[in-house]
């Protein structure tokens, strides 16, 4: 059975920093690509990024490039989200998704989510 | 950047058809997905590739795809399926999903 189990959340201030990390099992993790999808309270769902199957790609939304940063450790069957220089904006439920191939262009979609975790960017 | 437009609400009495639509240019030259999110809870793939069902999703789901819109069409709708809807859409490397639509049954 595919689970993933987000972590990491909680309360920041506006321009700090956080790390996610959501841990997964029931599947070849290497194998595969992850992404994070968030959703602001009460909004619909937003892509954020995701880390390709081959484990030699990163993509990320405009509104997080050059501040959030994605990476997998294959051996620990763990994906992380560095979040740096928060914004009251990114305050979110953020989920991981497990991508159903390796990032196919056009092709992939998520499969299975995590129950997500909370962030929240206040003062 | 591309863009999926979705109705915010569509109500359906139980035992009728529901059927929810996803604008965007050239819609129809994509793959369209479709997300179901109930309150409280993570969003479930209902819909891949334009009308494929994954397994485990109830038959009265299906979808189609052409021109410029996607539509999630849900037959004999039952209470249970009182949720949100999300579809998803590829912009070159990018996921692109629609502003929801919030489904009823009444």
């Amino acid at each position: 059975e595919v689970q993933l189990v987000e972590s990491g959340g909680g309360l920041v201030q506006p321009g700090g920093s956080l790390r996610l990390s959501c841990a997964a099992s029931g599947f070849t993790f290497s194998s595969y690509a992850m992404s994070w999808v968030r959703q602001a309270p009460g909004k619909g769902l937003e892509w954020v990024s995701a880390f390709s199957g081959s484990g030699d790609s990163t993509y990320y939304a405009d509104s997080v490039k050059g501040r959030f940063t994605i990476s997998k450790d294959n051996s620990k069957n763990t994906l992380y989200l560095q979040m740096n220089s928060l914004r009251a904006e990114d305050t979110a439920v953020y989920y991981c998704a497990k991508v159903k191939g390796g990032y196919s262009y056009g092709n992939d979609y998520f499969d299975y989510w995590g129950q997500g975790t909370l962030v929240t960017v206040s003062s | 950047s591309y863009e999926l437009t979705q109705p915010p609400s569509v109500s359906v009495p139980p035992g009728q058809t529901a059927s929810i639509t996803c604008s965007g240019d050239k819609l129809g030259d994509k793959y369209a997905y479709w997300y179901q999110q109930k309150p409280g809870q993570s969003p479930v793939l209902v819909i891949y590739q334009d009308s494929k069902r994954p397994s485990g999703i109830p038959e009265r789901f299906s979808g189609s795809n052409s021109g410029n819109t996607a539509t999630l069409t849900i037959s004999g709708t039952q209470a249970m399926d009182e949720a949100d809807y999300y579809c998803q859409a590829w912009d070159s490397s990018s996921v692109v999903f629609g502003g929801g639509t919030k489904l009823t049954v009444l």
